[in-house]
């Protein structure tokens, strides 16, 4: 069974730049879920996507956007980075989307804005 | 507003030296109690989820507990391997994110 893997792992930006993050969710999950974690920080939930559909969003400006595709895996997209986007980010997949099922991490995107 | 509080921040144990980690909680309509463990540069990784008051769940030296407003991690004998952050989060009924607490950073000694 193959875990949630993202792409790239590491990553340098510079600020007013774009930046796409992509996560492969593990097999069998319908549902996507994106966090941004600061560092010594718990992860934030930016949104979640389920079944191609946007199913939930936190407390993140519209330039923080995401797709998810057919075969459920995912994509975040962030429009004029800031310094305060310098994080890492974190998408989980999961069974089903208003679900109890334990969301599954990837290993994250570390993302640094300079 | 779902709101997760962990404590201590941090945790330093002298490996065999048994405790507990705190997970304060508030929440309107708990639908899960997740704990995850995070070891540096990686991402959580599941350990348990708490529907209701009163459930417990074990695995190897973890032991999770559940009352109405708190959960607790209790590791019994902890060796080194166990050096990590330990992560709470909830998820409520009316959606579908979850909200995580700060963590708690435990160090154990050999």
């Amino acid at each position: 069974e193959t875990g949630v893997t993202q792409s790239p792992t590491h990553l340098i930006k510079t600020r007013g730049q774009q930046v796409t993050l992509r996560c492969s969710s593990q097999s069998g999950h319908n549902t996507v879920s994106w966090y941004q974690q600061a560092l010594g920080q718990g992860p934030q939930f930016i949104f979640q996507y389920y079944r191609e559909e946007e199913n939930g969003r936190g407390n993140f400006p519209p330039r923080f956007s995401g797709l998810q595709f057919p075969n459920y895996s995912s994509e975040l997209n962030v429009n004029a980075l800031e310094l305060d986007d310098s994080a890492l980010y974190l998408c989980a997949s999961s069974l089903g989307g208003y679900s109890n099922q334990p969301q599954h991490f990837g290993d994250g995107t570390r993302l640094s804005i300079l | 507003e779902d709101q997760v509080t962990q404590s201590p921040e941090a945790l330093r144990l002298q490996e065999g030296e048994s405790s507990s980690l705190n997970c304060s909680y508030t929440v309107s309509g708990l639908r899960g109690l997740f704990w995850y463990r995070q070891d540096p540069g990686k991402g959580p990784e599941f350990l348990f989820t708490l529907y209701s008051a009163g459930e417990e769940k074990e695995k190897e030296r973890l032991k999770a507990t559940l009352t109405k407003k708190e959960s607790f991690l209790h590791i019994t004998a902890p060796k080194p391997e166990d050096s990590a952050t330990y992560l709470c989060a909830v998820q409520a009924f009316a959606n579908s994110k979850l909200t995580f607490g700060k963590g708690i950073t435990l160090s154990v000694r050999p």
